[in-house]
Protein backbone atom coordinates (compact mmCIF):
# COMPACT_ATOMS: atom_id res chain seq x y z
CA UNK A 1 0.00 0.00 0.00
CA UNK A 2 1.31 3.29 -0.95
CA UNK A 3 1.96 5.91 1.77
CA UNK A 4 -0.31 8.61 0.73
CA UNK A 5 -3.04 7.67 -1.55
CA UNK A 6 -5.44 9.81 -3.79
CA UNK A 7 -7.87 9.47 -6.55
CA UNK A 8 -6.42 10.91 -9.52
CA UNK A 9 -9.64 12.45 -11.22
CA UNK A 10 -10.07 14.34 -13.44
CA UNK A 11 -12.82 16.19 -11.60
CA UNK A 12 -14.25 18.38 -14.15
CA UNK A 13 -16.75 20.42 -12.27
CA UNK A 14 -19.19 23.35 -13.34
CA UNK A 15 -18.84 26.88 -11.79
CA UNK A 16 -20.80 26.93 -8.16
CA UNK A 17 -20.23 23.12 -7.68
CA UNK A 18 -19.14 21.67 -4.36
CA UNK A 19 -16.66 18.81 -4.71
CA UNK A 20 -14.70 16.95 -2.69
CA UNK A 21 -11.46 15.03 -2.39
CA UNK A 22 -10.46 12.38 -0.16
CA UNK A 23 -7.01 11.14 0.30
CA UNK A 24 -5.81 8.12 2.75
CA UNK A 25 -2.26 7.72 4.28
CA UNK A 26 -0.53 4.05 5.47
CA UNK A 27 1.26 5.31 8.34
CA UNK A 28 -0.75 5.62 11.90
CA UNK A 29 1.74 7.13 13.41
CA UNK A 30 1.59 10.73 11.19
CA UNK A 31 0.96 13.69 12.82
CA UNK A 32 0.18 16.00 10.53
CA UNK A 33 -1.41 16.77 6.84
CA UNK A 34 -1.57 19.35 4.78
CA UNK A 35 -3.47 20.19 1.92
CA UNK A 36 -1.19 21.76 -1.33
CA UNK A 37 -2.08 22.93 -4.46
CA UNK A 38 -0.59 22.97 -7.28
CA UNK A 39 -0.87 25.01 -11.07
CA UNK A 40 -0.01 24.00 -14.03
CA UNK A 41 3.81 24.02 -14.26
CA UNK A 42 4.48 25.71 -11.19
CA UNK A 43 5.07 24.87 -7.85
CA UNK A 44 3.21 23.41 -4.97
CA UNK A 45 1.82 26.00 -2.56
CA UNK A 46 0.58 25.49 0.90
CA UNK A 47 -3.57 25.44 1.40
CA UNK A 48 -4.10 24.74 4.29
CA UNK A 49 -3.49 22.59 7.39
CA UNK A 50 -5.99 19.77 8.44
CA UNK A 51 -6.01 19.60 12.41
CA UNK A 52 -7.69 16.88 13.80
CA UNK A 53 -11.08 19.47 14.79
CA UNK A 54 -11.55 20.02 11.16
CA UNK A 55 -10.83 23.62 10.05
CA UNK A 56 -12.47 26.02 7.06
CA UNK A 57 -10.69 28.55 5.00
CA UNK A 58 -13.63 30.69 3.44
CA UNK A 59 -14.78 27.78 0.75
CA UNK A 60 -12.40 25.34 1.77
CA UNK A 61 -13.25 22.75 4.24
CA UNK A 62 -10.71 19.85 5.63
CA UNK A 63 -11.19 17.16 7.67
CA UNK A 64 -9.57 14.39 9.09
CA UNK A 65 -10.48 10.65 10.35
CA UNK A 66 -7.54 9.33 12.05
CA UNK A 67 -9.48 6.05 12.61
CA UNK A 68 -9.82 5.73 9.14
CA UNK A 69 -6.70 7.27 8.54
CA UNK A 70 -8.06 9.81 5.31
CA UNK A 71 -8.45 13.32 5.25
CA UNK A 72 -10.52 14.92 3.01
CA UNK A 73 -11.30 18.72 0.91
CA UNK A 74 -14.39 19.74 0.34
CA UNK A 75 -14.34 22.98 -2.01
CA UNK A 76 -17.88 25.08 -1.91
CA UNK A 77 -19.04 27.34 -4.79
CA UNK A 78 -16.06 26.51 -7.03
CA UNK A 79 -14.83 29.21 -8.82
CA UNK A 80 -12.92 29.10 -12.42
CA UNK A 81 -9.64 30.05 -10.32
CA UNK A 82 -10.10 27.05 -8.31
CA UNK A 83 -8.60 24.59 -11.23
CA UNK A 84 -5.29 23.19 -10.16
CA UNK A 85 -4.10 19.91 -9.03
CA UNK A 86 -4.12 19.28 -5.07
CA UNK A 87 -1.83 17.31 -3.46
CA UNK A 88 -2.46 15.35 0.20
CA UNK A 89 0.64 15.70 2.34
CA UNK A 90 1.46 13.56 5.19
CA UNK A 91 4.34 14.23 8.18
CA UNK A 92 5.25 11.54 9.81
CA UNK A 93 7.53 12.91 12.97
CA UNK A 94 10.65 10.48 11.54
CA UNK A 95 9.90 11.33 7.69
CA UNK A 96 9.74 13.89 5.59
CA UNK A 97 6.59 15.36 4.07
CA UNK A 98 5.51 12.55 2.10
CA UNK A 99 2.99 14.09 -1.02
CA UNK A 100 0.54 12.22 -2.99
CA UNK A 101 0.28 11.83 -6.45
CA UNK A 102 -2.40 14.79 -6.68
CA UNK A 103 -5.84 15.21 -7.26
CA UNK A 104 -6.86 17.73 -10.81
CA UNK A 105 -9.61 19.62 -10.51
CA UNK A 106 -10.99 21.30 -13.69
CA UNK A 107 -13.92 24.15 -13.33
CA UNK A 108 -15.91 24.93 -16.11
CA UNK A 109 -17.63 27.93 -16.77
CA UNK B 1 10.65 38.71 1.75
CA UNK B 2 12.42 36.73 -1.02
CA UNK B 3 11.33 33.21 -2.05
CA UNK B 4 13.01 30.30 -2.61
CA UNK B 5 15.58 30.67 -5.74
CA UNK B 6 16.48 27.77 -8.42
CA UNK B 7 18.21 28.27 -11.26
CA UNK B 8 18.48 27.19 -14.07
CA UNK B 9 15.31 27.08 -15.08
CA UNK B 10 15.16 24.56 -17.82
CA UNK B 11 17.74 22.35 -18.49
CA UNK B 12 18.04 19.99 -21.68
CA UNK B 13 21.13 17.41 -21.92
CA UNK B 14 22.30 14.41 -23.51
CA UNK B 15 21.72 11.06 -21.21
CA UNK B 16 25.03 10.22 -19.83
CA UNK B 17 26.53 13.63 -19.68
CA UNK B 18 26.19 15.73 -15.87
CA UNK B 19 24.21 18.45 -14.76
CA UNK B 20 23.79 20.33 -11.28
CA UNK B 21 21.15 22.44 -9.80
CA UNK B 22 20.95 25.09 -7.81
CA UNK B 23 19.41 26.01 -4.55
CA UNK B 24 19.10 29.33 -2.34
CA UNK B 25 16.21 28.77 0.31
CA UNK B 26 14.59 31.83 2.25
CA UNK B 27 16.87 33.02 4.72
CA UNK B 28 16.90 31.61 8.26
CA UNK B 29 15.36 28.30 6.79
CA UNK B 30 17.48 25.48 8.40
CA UNK B 31 15.42 22.73 6.46
CA UNK B 32 15.79 22.20 2.91
CA UNK B 33 14.63 19.36 0.60
CA UNK B 34 15.20 18.62 -2.93
CA UNK B 35 12.04 16.98 -4.68
CA UNK B 36 12.05 15.14 -7.82
CA UNK B 37 8.34 15.75 -9.47
CA UNK B 38 7.53 13.43 -12.47
CA UNK B 39 5.01 14.34 -15.17
CA UNK B 40 1.79 13.56 -13.71
CA UNK B 41 2.93 12.72 -10.08
CA UNK B 42 3.21 14.15 -6.57
CA UNK B 43 6.48 15.21 -5.40
CA UNK B 44 8.79 12.66 -4.52
CA UNK B 45 11.69 13.44 -2.11
CA UNK B 46 15.40 13.01 -2.79
CA UNK B 47 16.88 14.17 0.14
CA UNK B 48 16.50 16.25 3.23
CA UNK B 49 19.25 18.58 4.87
CA UNK B 50 18.60 19.84 8.38
CA UNK B 51 21.53 22.92 8.64
CA UNK B 52 24.43 21.14 6.51
CA UNK B 53 23.77 17.45 7.54
CA UNK B 54 21.62 15.24 5.80
CA UNK B 55 18.32 13.31 7.52
CA UNK B 56 16.73 11.54 5.15
CA UNK B 57 18.31 10.22 1.55
CA UNK B 58 17.16 7.03 1.98
CA UNK B 59 15.42 7.52 -1.92
CA UNK B 60 18.84 9.46 -3.47
CA UNK B 61 19.98 6.93 -6.21
CA UNK B 62 23.72 7.69 -4.96
CA UNK B 63 25.48 5.57 -7.71
CA UNK B 64 24.33 8.80 -9.72
CA UNK B 65 22.90 11.81 -7.76
CA UNK B 66 24.55 13.76 -5.18
CA UNK B 67 24.01 16.26 -3.47
CA UNK B 68 25.51 18.97 -0.69
CA UNK B 69 24.90 21.77 1.65
CA UNK B 70 27.95 23.72 2.64
CA UNK B 71 27.97 26.69 5.17
CA UNK B 72 24.15 25.03 5.63
CA UNK B 73 22.37 27.63 3.43
CA UNK B 74 22.86 26.70 -0.65
CA UNK B 75 22.44 23.44 -1.60
CA UNK B 76 23.61 21.82 -5.04
CA UNK B 77 21.93 18.67 -6.48
CA UNK B 78 24.08 17.02 -9.15
CA UNK B 79 23.09 13.94 -11.42
CA UNK B 80 26.07 12.26 -13.10
CA UNK B 81 25.38 10.33 -15.69
CA UNK B 82 21.83 11.08 -16.53
CA UNK B 83 19.50 9.14 -17.83
CA UNK B 84 16.25 9.30 -19.92
CA UNK B 85 14.39 8.41 -17.02
CA UNK B 86 15.19 11.32 -15.23
CA UNK B 87 13.44 13.68 -17.03
CA UNK B 88 11.61 15.49 -14.65
CA UNK B 89 11.04 19.16 -12.45
CA UNK B 90 13.58 19.11 -9.62
CA UNK B 91 11.85 21.21 -6.73
CA UNK B 92 14.20 22.72 -4.34
CA UNK B 93 11.73 23.38 -0.99
CA UNK B 94 12.72 25.11 2.37
CA UNK B 95 10.93 25.79 6.12
CA UNK B 96 11.68 27.22 9.15
CA UNK B 97 12.18 23.96 11.07
CA UNK B 98 11.31 20.47 10.13
CA UNK B 99 8.21 19.73 12.11
CA UNK B 100 4.71 18.97 12.61
CA UNK B 101 3.54 22.40 11.50
CA UNK B 102 6.19 23.75 9.77
CA UNK B 103 5.26 25.19 6.16
CA UNK B 104 7.86 24.20 3.40
CA UNK B 105 7.76 26.72 0.45
CA UNK B 106 8.89 25.62 -2.96
CA UNK B 107 11.07 27.06 -5.58
CA UNK B 108 9.55 27.21 -9.25
CA UNK B 109 11.42 24.36 -9.93
CA UNK B 110 14.49 23.10 -12.74
CA UNK B 111 12.88 21.61 -15.24
CA UNK B 112 15.52 18.98 -16.58
CA UNK B 113 14.97 17.60 -20.17
CA UNK B 114 17.32 14.19 -20.83
CA UNK B 115 17.45 13.29 -24.64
Amino acid sequence: RKEVEQDPGPFNVPEGATVAFNCTYSNSASQSFFWYRQDCRKEPKLLMSVYSSGNEDGRFTAQLNRASQYISLLIRDSKLSDSATYLCVVFSGNTPLVFGKGTRLSVIA
Amino acid sequence: EAGVAQSPRYKIIEKRQSVAFWCNPISGHATLYWYQQILGQGPKLLIQFQNNGVVDDSQLPKDRFSAERLKGVDSTLKIQPAKLEDSAVYLCASSLVSGWDSEAFFGQGTRLTVV
